[in-house]
């Protein structure tokens, strides 16, 4: 299975302040994504991190508040701008490989007060 | 918009028994994703299915996929308390996007 590491893992951080979050897959990760969990819901996906160029954003979600990064295969961040209370959730970093299995990172949980 | 539901939202069951988690989706999808979640955890990928008829098992969980009902299911025989959990089935939209179940919470008694 692929590999996924984030950091941090959790953070507690005053509204209006902003945090990134950095996500290293392995090698056999051919697409990235970053997806929010809020207490007790399920899973949406944010955007899809692009290698070199700009994040594709999904509904509801804009890059002036959560501009993310794609350097190279297998690293991105997001950040999480302007924080307010609202913004505390569980953030995942998650890989497909080319077997079409999707794999995710441990999570970065966020406590805005 | 692709929209996908699980039922039952909560299930609690006695060691032993056999139970089947129901996955409907909305629209056409060509890949089918199951997931376990445990309290604090990240999400453990359990089945990956592709095609229509497909089924996949591993030890008490079976997974099947029929694409012309837009249903998945996921059975677990003879449960065990191990397989307590929070699982979540999500459908693919396009080639990039995976659309959630709300996730059906699993309590196994002894």
């Amino acid at each position: 299975s692929a590999v996924i590491s984030q950091k941090p893992s959790r953070d507690i951080c005053q509204r209006g302040t902003s945090l990134t979050i950095q996500c290293q897959v392995d090698s056999q990760v051919t697409m990235m994504f970053w997806y929010r969990q809020q207490p007790g819901q399920s899973l949406t996906l944010i955007a899809t991190a692009n290698q070199g160029s700009e994040a594709t954003y999904e509904s509801g979600f804009v890059i002036d508040k959560f501009p993310i990064s794609r350097p190279n295969l297998t690293f991105s961040t997001l950040t999480v701008s302007n924080m307010s209370p609202e913004d505390s959730s569980i953030y995942l970093c998650s890989g497909r490989t080319g077997e079409e299995t999707q794999y995710f990172g441990p999570g970065t949980r966020l406590l805005v007060l | 918009e692709l929209k996908v539901e699980q039922n039952p939202l909560f299930l609690s069951m006695q060691e032993g028994k056999n139970y089947t988690i129901y996955c409907n989706y909305s629209t056409t999808s060509d890949r089918l994703y199951w997931y376990r979640q445990d309290p604090g955890k990240s999400l453990e990928s359990l089945f990956v299915l592709l095609s229509n008829g497909a089924v996949k098992q591993e030890g008490r969980l079976m997974a099947s996929l029929d694409t012309k009902a837009r249903l998945s299911t996921l059975h677990i025989t003879a449960a065990v308390h191990d397989l307590s959990a929070t699982y979540f089935c999500a459908v693919a939209q396009g080639a990039q996007k995976l659309v959630f179940g709300q996730g059906t919470r699993l309590t196994i008694n002894p």
